[in-house]
């Protein structure tokens, strides 16, 4: 099983400073299996990045994701007030088969 | 699309539940399904996926045994039947649609919160 881990758990940082969220695989994965979400209190995760570099539909493009192998970023350009959320990896696992999640990264207003 | 969750309840362990996923703007039989699951204050824990059209299942070992995912087509509606209910199942459960070349998931429900407790 694929284990993700995320640094740091918490970010704090202000509006329009740039925030830099990592997300590290157990194991080399394929990038078209990662992908990063967006939770903001009381709501559903909404899909920002998907096969590492994506991004989704109607999604600002301050957000951007990169990397390869085990190692993946998500990075948030300038920071809307709208961004302070807690930001969740996934990869798809062809060998269980099933999807993990990373344990998320808050990021918070400073 | 939009996808509403219901069902949710307090429940005792050893029960059962039947949470529904109504869809709309999309027809269910012809994507991939999953449910997710959130415990109070935590993270996302992925529990159940439902291929689309051939019907494929894969579960969590956490819930594997005790769950069943199912589709209804005439209906359009995602079904996750629980049993043996157990304390650390309590979560908000989401139904995410799956995109469908890559693995994500592109459209969330707005969740259902179960609670087991005696």
């Amino acid at each position: 099983e694929i284990v993700l881990t995320q640094s740091p758990g918490t970010l704090s940082l202000s509006p329009g400073e740039r925030a830099t969220l990592s997300c590290t695989a157990s194991q080399s994965v394929n990038s078209n299996y990662l992908a990063w979400y967006q939770q903001r209190p009381g709501q559903a995760p909404r899909l920002l990045i998907f096969a590492a570099s994506s991004r989704a539909t109607d999604i600002p493009d301050r957000f951007s994701g990169g990397g390869s192998g085990a190692d993946f970023t998500l990075t948030i350009s300038r920071l809307e007030p709208e961004d302070f959320a807690v930001y969740y990896c996934q990869v798809y696992d062809i060998s269980r088969p099933g999807f993990s999640f990373g344990p998320g990264t808050k990021v918070d207003i400073k | 699309v939009q996808l509403l969750e219901s069902g949710g309840a307090l429940a005792q362990p050893g029960g059962s539940l039947r949470l529904s996923c109504a869809v709309s703007g999309f027809t269910v039989s012809n994507s991939a399904m999953s449910w997710v699951r959130q415990a109070p204050g935590k993270g996302l824990e992925w529990i159940s996926g439902l291929s689309a059209g051939g019907g494929s299942t894969d579960y969590a070992d956490s819930v594997k045994g005790r769950f069943t995912i199912s589709r209804d087509k005439s209906n359009n509606t995602l079904y996750l039947q629980m049993n043996s209910l157990r304390v650390e199942d309590s979560a908000v459960y989401y139904c995410a649609k799956r995109k469908k070349v890559v693995p994500s998931f592109d459209h969330w429900g707005q969740g259902t919160l179960v609670t087991v407790s005696s």
